[in-house]
């Protein structure tokens, strides 16, 4: 039981160039989650899928689309990198049921800079 | 909007001294709040939660207690320990909705020495 993982771990990217930056779960949490986490400012919730087949804009949307490919899977794609969205992301989920309802389980993040 | 407010850190104790971090929110109706912590290099797991007034979540030594008429969720600690040595966040939750998206604090940097 991996829990929630995330690939890669680190990344470098030249400005205007894309990537998209991968997460699974393996618990069958409904709920999926991406955040950016910069100095000074803690998580911001970026965009959110409440259960597979559906996605929302959170927090700082812009610059980013998502994909929840299936109950196990939730993408994030910058199309454009652009140096403010230099940052850590992480991937969460969230169980509906028992225990972790109310529990966000977090992924170990990926280190992003863009240049 | 919500919003939680943290004290500014790092905080930097002596080992086996006494821990607070100060957190205060601000949201419509009952929320749930959590104290989540983050070691280096890793990502945030849950270290206690309460769900409703007076509520005291409690773990690996660490307490906070609910207060609503103040507005707060302080964690505290009897004794710190080198390995305490985190980021630790405070959040809310607003219970409503299927979503259950979560508003964090900006995080407080302890930094344990013996």
């Amino acid at each position: 039981n991996a829990g929630v993982t995330q690939t890669p771990k680190f990344q470098v990217l030249k400005t205007g160039q894309s990537m998209t930056l991968q997460c699974a779960q393996d618990m069958n949490h409904n709920s999926m989650y991406w955040y950016r986490q910069d100095p000074g400012m803690g998580l911001r919730l970026i965009y959110y899928s409440a259960s597979e087949g559906t996605t929302d804009k959170g927090e700082v949307p812009n610059g980013y689309n998502v994909s929840r490919l299936n109950k196990r899977e939730f993408s994030l794609r910058l199309e454009s990198a652009a140096p403010s969205q230099t940052s850590v992301y992480f991937c969460a989920s969230r169980g509906t049921s028992g225990i972790s309802t109310y529990e966000q389980y977090f992924g170990p993040g990926t280190r992003l800079t863009v240049t | 909007g919500d919003s939680v407010t943290q004290m500014e850190g790092p905080v930097t104790l002596s080992e086996e001294a006494f821990l607070t971090i100060n957190c205060t929110y601000t949201a419509t109706g009952y929320p749930s709040l959590f104290w989540y912590v983050q070691y280096p290099g890793e990502g945030l797991q849950l270290l206690l939660k309460a769900t409703k007034a007076d509520d005291k979540g409690s773990n690996k030594g660490f307490e906070a207690t609910y207060r609503k008429e103040t507005t707060s969720f302080h964690l505290e600690k009897g004794s710190v320990q080198v390995s305490d040595s985190a980021v630790y966040f405070c959040a809310l939750r607003r219970n409503t909705g299927t979503a259950s998206k979560l508003t964090f604090g900006t995080g407080t940097r302890l930094q344990v020495t013996l």
